[in-house]
């Protein structure tokens, strides 16, 4: 059971590159959500899924994407990297939204747009 | 304004003090409450749960209050492995979105 998984680790990019961070996981949880973190703030959700085939918005969608084929994947997509994207991103997943659901986060993805 | 707001710290406190965060949340319809906890540059994991009866597990106690819209954190016994990061995260149940505080640094000294 290896929990939530993302690749790769570091990414540097050019400005107006694109790229997928992927996120899996095997707990065959229903939620996946991607944050990204920047120093000094909390985490900001990208977007989130409720299921396979259903995803929505979180606070700071603008120059992602994402896709939910099956319940284990939730890729992230930058369409145009800029440098306002060099973040930290994490993958996370729960069953559900309740206070008895644990939300679980992968070990993240640190990318550097330049 | 925020979803939910924490007072950033540092909090220095040596090794055996209590020590409480405070959070608040701006959403009366939120559903669910949690404290996290980031170690340096790792990813968050789920320090506890808040009922709104309040829970403790350990030397950690949590409450909630909903009246006037906040969530607390205790820690008794301070260790040195205690320094980390502390979120709140507040979901506001059927916009299925968890908000993140920005976070309270704890330093625990010797």
């Amino acid at each position: 059971n290896a929990g939530v998984t993302q690749t790769p680790k570091f990414q540097v990019l050019k400005t107006g590159q694109s790229m997928t961070l992927q996120c899996a996981q095997d707990m065959n949880h229903e939620y996946m959500s991607w944050y990204r973190q920047d120093p000094g703030m909390g985490l900001r959700l990208i977007h989130y899924s409720v299921g396979a085939g259903i995803t929505d918005q979180g606070e700071v969608p603008n120059g992602y994407n994402v896709s939910r084929s099956t319940t284990e994947d939730f890729p992230l997509r930058l369409l145009s990297a800029a440098p306002s994207q060099t973040s930290v991103y994490f993958c996370a997943s729960s069953q559900g939204l309740a206070e008895t659901d644990t939300q679980y986060f992968g070990p993240g993805t640190r990318l550097t747009v330049l | 304004r925020k979803e939910v707001e924490q007072d950033p710290g540092p909090f220095n406190v040596p090794e055996g003090a209590t020590v409480a965060f405070n959070c608040t949340y701006s959403n009366s319809a939120s559903q669910s409450f949690f404290w996290y906890r980031q170690d340096c540059r790792k990813e968050p994991k789920l320090l506890m749960s808040v009922y709104s009866s309040g829970n403790e597990d350990g030397r950690f106690t949590a409450q909630l209050n909903r009246a006037s819209q906040y969530i607390s954190l205790l820690i008794r016994d301070s260790k040195l492995s205690d320094s980390a990061t502390y979120l709140c995260v507040v979901n506001a149940g059927n916009f299925n979105k968890f908000y993140f505080g920005s976070g309270t640094k704890l330093n625990v000294k010797p």
